[in-house]
């Protein structure tokens, strides 16, 4: 079975840092575009961006690039979404997602499986 | 400000067919698969349809997706108060070059 499995709810105050995680099983790590989906309180899903473990090449969507940085260590299948300072408005909930099709040109697929979501709240 | 457009909601009652449209534009919709995703609050969104229309496994037959031009939709049929949820359109946009979630649409059964 395909799991992904992220890292605990955060608390943290504005200019910290923070990185998340995701855990993935049940499927060969280096082959799937992964990435990462930002829900604000009371707004919709938004794409933030992906990364193909198997080269370490990413893709953002422009309103996140320097923002974000997406990250992924295949030796041990986990990625990662980190920020260097963190702002209040970086209040969300944050899921991570697995692409639907395998190999590398799969980017424009869309996402097949979900992570349970990390909350990650930010206040002073 | 998303590139595609959903309604922000849409109502029925137990039994009706209900539509959910996702309209887009060349780059995204006209030229890319669409993927259609169902959220309850507090869950993780659950992957109703596939390549525009492509049911997943273990996706009931009341869900189908279609897609035509730069538009696609969403169908519902026999409603259940279950269906009741927030539901979103996506595709891949060539000039962003990334993904695009719609707006999303919530779903009231009444």
């Amino acid at each position: 079975e395909v799991q992904l499995v992220q890292s605990g709810a955060e608390v943290k105050k504005p200019g910290e840092s923070l990185k998340i995680s995701c855990k993935a099983s049940g499927y060969k790590f280096t082959d799937h575009w992964i990435g990462w989906v930002r829900q604000m309180p009371g707004e919709g899903l938004e794409w933030m961006g992906i990364i193909y473990p198997s080269i370490s090449e990413t893709k953002y969507t422009p309103s996140f690039q320097g923002r974000v940085t997406i990250s992924a260590d295949k030796s041990i299948n986990t990625a990662y979404l980190q920020w260097n300072s963190l702002k209040a408005s970086d209040t969300a909930v944050y899921y991570c997602a697995r692409g639907d099709d395998s190999g590398y040109y799969a980017y424009q697929y869309g996402i097949e499986v979900w992570g349970q979501g990390t909350t990650v709240t930010v206040s002073s | 400000q998303s590139v595609l457009t959903q309604p922000p909601s849409a109502s029925g009652t137990p039994g009706q067919r209900v539509i959910i449209s996702c309209s887009g534009s060349s780059s995204n919709i006209g030229n890319n698969y669409v993927y259609w995703y169902q959220h309850l609050p507090g869950t993780a969104p659950k992957f109703l349809i596939s390549k525009s229309n492509q049911r997943p496994s273990g996706v009931p037959d009341r869900f189908s997706g279609s897609k035509s031009g730069t538009s696609a939709s969403l169908a519902i049929s026999g409603l259940r108060s279950e269906d009741e949820a927030d539901y979103y359109c996506a595709a891949w946009d060539d000039s962003l070059s990334a993904f695009s979630f719609g707006g999303g649409t919530k779903l009231t059964v009444l």
